[in-house]
């Protein structure tokens, strides 16, 4: 079984810029997440997909980030316009939706963003 | 809010030794998870361990374990007969049962990194 794939594993941009992310969850996980872990910190969730509907974007800047999962498969991450504060490394998961118990997050390899 | 707090930055143990690993959490929930994800320097978050809150009994899974104590809201892991594959920083976190059958979202604590020495 494949698992999380995302692109690109590294971007540097500039302040201002625009940058997207992309990510392919595991097949036939119905749910998908986007964290953001910042060096020297735990990941935090940034918004959370159940197929193609928004869970939880609470703590997602949404000024400046914003996020799609059409069709409920992969999903892109944006950011426009990127700050310094914006560079972390930006991690997809996913899960299959079935019994919570039973519910395990699976992580792609993660996007290195930096921001100058 | 939930938190999730891991006081040891750092630790280090000798390859074959047993090292303990500390976490804190704070909810008012009373039925949840509590997971320890190890990430090596290639950044693949991993599953370690999974608790239950309603289960007494203490997860193991092969060389790691844990010390689940719901009332101390304390989740440590123990790593037995160390090997050098296992340094990594490895993440605490928490994550609230929903009624609804939907899944939510992971509180992770900020890490400890393990080192293993020869």
């Amino acid at each position: 079984e494949a698992g999380v794939a995302q692109s690109p594993r590294y971007k540097i941009i500039e302040k201002r810029q625009s940058v997207a992310f992309w990510c392919n969850p595991i097949s036939g996980h119905a749910t998908l997440y986007w964290y953001q872990q910042i060096l020297g910190q735990g990941p935090k969730l940034l918004i959370q997909f159940q197929n193609n509907g928004v869970v939880d974007d609470s703590q997602l800047p949404k000024d400046r980030f914003s996020a799609e999962r059409l069709k409920g498969v992969d999903s892109t991450l944006k950011i426009q316009p990127a700050k310094l504060e914006d560079s972390a490394v930006y991690l997809c998961a996913s899960s299959r939706l079935g019994l919570p118990r039973r519910e395990t997050q699976y992580f792609g390899p993660g996007t290195r963003l930096l921001v100058l | 809010a939930q938190t999730v707090t891991q006081s040891q930055p750092e630790m280090s143990v000798q390859e074959a030794e047993t090292v303990t690993l500390s976490c804190t959490y704070d909810t008012s929930e009373s039925d949840y998870y509590l997971f320890w994800y190890k990430q090596p320097p290639s950044r693949q978050m991993i599953l370690v361990i999974r608790q239950e809150a309603y289960k007494q009994q203490n997860a193991t899974e092969n060389r790691f374990s844990v010390n689940f104590q719901k009332a101390a809201k304390s989740f440590s892991l123990k790593i037995s007969d160390s090997q050098l594959g296992d340094a990594a920083m490895y993440f605490c976190a928490y994550r609230r049962r929903l009624n609804t059958g939907t899944a939510s979202k992971l509180t992770f604590g900020t890490g400890t990194r393990l080192q293993v020495t020869l």
